[in-house]
């Protein structure tokens, strides 16, 4: 069974437009983080979310942790080609070092 | 500069040959952590050391061992390794608990097995 879900598996979009990505788990999460990656190489570090109803914002990119931690989505605002990538949702799912990766988002953004 | 360093980049070897996959950070963090990524597929982690504390994931194969010397060095040794351990090899460090600390990556290093 997969612990972080995320919707949806791959996105298209037109350079200009604004998209969503969600991660969503059974449990309680404790700590959120968004993560980037290009193909082939290693993840970069978005955004961290560790309180419920918390929303954090760097360049067109936000994020936000339901108040029962349990749901992150991320948004993208006016997408340009240097969005693409995959986004990996992650989180420990307890207060101890087990950390899971939600299923990954691939994203397009056609000029 | 270069935070996590992950050498070699790309490694073939034999189908059963053992080899040992390198990641050291200049972080001086306290976790380190090595994860499996399989094409199309999210990261999964192997195990992950705390200072000298080896945690190993319930599900990681007796296949896939791991030694941290120092702070600053930790690897990965696959005993025997067979088609199905193809993949990018991730390592990750954070300063505590991964849920109160960020992981920073390495850049991976692809493993083939032939």
């Amino acid at each position: 069974s997969q612990e972080l879900e995320q919707s949806p598996q791959s996105l298209i979009v037109q350079e200009g437009k604004n998209l969503t990505i969600n991660c969503t788990s059974s449990k309680t999460l404790y700590g959120l983080y968004w993560y980037k990656q290009k193909y082939g190489e290693g993840l970069i570090f978005l955004m961290m979310l560790q309180k419920g109803g918390e929303e954090k914002s760097h360049e067109k990119i936000t994020a936000k942790l339901d108040e029962k931690k349990q749901q992150s989505s991320l948004h993208i605002t006016a997408s340009q080609p240097s969005h693409a990538g995959i986004y990996l949702c992650g989180a420990a799912l307890n207060t101890g070092n087990q950390f899971y990766f939600g299923t990954g988002t691939s994203l397009t953004v056609i000029p | 500069d270069a935070m996590v360093i992950q050498n070699p980049r790309y490694q073939v070897t034999q189908f059963g040959k053992p080899v040992t996959l390198s990641c050291s950070q200049t972080l001086n963090h306290n976790v380190m952590y090595w994860y499996q990524q399989k094409s199309s597929q999210a990261p999964k982690l192997l195990f992950h050391y705390y200072d000298k504390d080896f945690n190993n994931e319930a599900d990681t194969p007796d296949n896939f061992q791991s030694r941290r010397p120092n702070t600053s060095f930790c690897f990965l040794d696959i005993r025997s390794p067979g088609l199905g351990d193809a993949a990018m090899y991730l390592c990750a460090t954070s300063k505590g608990l991964a849920g109160s600390y960020e992981q920073y990556f390495g850049p991976g290093t692809r493993l083939t097995v032939t």
